[in-house]
Order: C-alpha cells, then structure tokens, then sequence
C-alpha cells in the first residue's frame, strides 16, 4: 500500500539551530513528493516539491528538502530556524494508483524556541 | 492569502442536523478538494470536483455530499450530524485535474463543532 510516514509528532529546535523534519514514503513507481506548512488556525501553505531532476529542492521561507530514493525518503531542512518557522508540517506524496491524490503524512509540529 | 475563500469560519450545530459549507476556488481554478482534518485522523481527502464534474472520492461518508456549481464554487452538505463529525473542514482548490503538480491552495477551513 502506498503511504507516507512522519515519524517525528514533535520536533524542537533552538532559534538559528538547522532544523530537519522527517518523512519517508512508499510509493510504486516515481514519486512526487510535496511539503505543506500549517500556521495556527489558517489552512495549509505549499512550501515545496519533487517531481524529477535534482535531489535538493529549494522551496520557500528558506526551506529546502532533499529526496534520497535509495532511503524513499524526503526530508525537510533549513540552515537556521526562525521563531516564526514554527508550525505543523505536512509531507505529501501522489498516489500513483487509480485516483492521483495526494497522500498526507501525520504531520509534524515544529516548535523553535527562542 | 491563496485566494481560496470558505464559509462560514465557525458553526456550531446540534447532532442529527445538516449543514452546508461553501467554497470559492481561486480565480482560474478548475478543481476544488474537500479535506477534513480531524485531531486523531489527521487529513483526510473526502472528494474532488474539476470543472463541475466529480473526479475523484475518498472517505467520504454517505451522509456527506458535495457539489461544484457551474461559476466553480463548491458546497458540501453534511447530514445526520454526529459528534464524530466535529472537524476542520478544508476546500483546495487547483488548477489542473490531478495532483500531478501538487500545488493545492487551501483556504482556511470550517470550524464545525456538533453538540
């Protein structure tokens, strides 16, 4: 069955610390992977995605993710954290069965600390 | 702000009532998405409409429904109310007719509270 995973429910990080949230997935076939950012109480914010070509993708507010297929997973990073940064991260994949949705993680609750 | 416009923001209503949320996609968006997030489900994708036409269900419950209308908008109406129900209802809109891009731009969701 194809499904992403965010082992991490919380993830705290010093402000100007690097920060990386994790997420792996199982898919057949290429995979297009996505990360969505939720503030509080707003919906969620495309940040940035995978489809082909290079393995790190640059993507906004400064995030950047790597895809490492021989791992399936998708990690996203960030040289320093922002107070600001904090959020739930969503990690996403496209369902390469019948319907082409995407598949959402847990999610992952950032909390940078001043 | 995605230019993805939900309401109403917040409703409280009582079990076995029925309610109907709206949406407006983005100007120039053909497909419309109905999520619901729930504490302990997290998201979970409930239907998809593209240009007016359904394209895709997922777990949507047979009490709930849904509906694009012809200037794109969408409604989804949730009947038999149960406490269950009690979510974060959010509407995406795009401008193709799958995920392929993934670029989903959400508005910020219904608040619906059931008693």
């Amino acid at each position: 069955a194809q499904s992403v995973a965010q082992p991490e429910d919380q993830v705290n990080v010093a402000e100007g610390n690097p920060l990386t949230v994790k997420c792996t997935y199982s898919v057949s076939g290429n995979p297009y992977l996505f990360w969505y950012v939720q503030y509080p109480n707003r919906g969620l914010q495309f940040l940035l995605k995978y489809i082909t070509g290079d393995n790190l993708v640059k993507g906004s507010y400064g995030f950047e993710a790597e895809f490492n297929k021989s791992q399936t997973s998708f990690h996203l990073k960030k040289p320093s954290a922002l107070v600001s940064d904090s959020a739930l991260y969503f990690c996403a994949v496209r369902d390469t069965g019948s319907n082409y949705q995407l598949i959402w993680g847990a999610g992952t609750k950032l909390i940078i600390k001043p | 702000d995605s230019g993805v416009t939900q309401t109403p923001k917040h409703l409280i209503t009582a079990t076995g009532q029925r309610v109907t949320l709206r949406c407006s996609p983005r100007s120039g968006d053909l497909s419309v998405y109905w999520y619901q997030q729930s504490l302990d489900q997290g998201l979970q994708f409930l239907i998809q409409y593209y240009n007016g036409e359904e394209r895709a269900k997922g777990n949507i419950l047979e009490r709930f429904s849904a509906q694009q209308f012809p200037d794109l908008h969408s409604e989804l109406n949730l009947s038999s109310l149960e406490l269950g129900d009690s979510a974060l209802y959010f509407c995406a809109s795009a401008f193709g007719g799958d995920a392929n891009t993934g670029e989903l731009f959400f508005g910020e969701g219904s608040r619906l509270t059931v008693l």
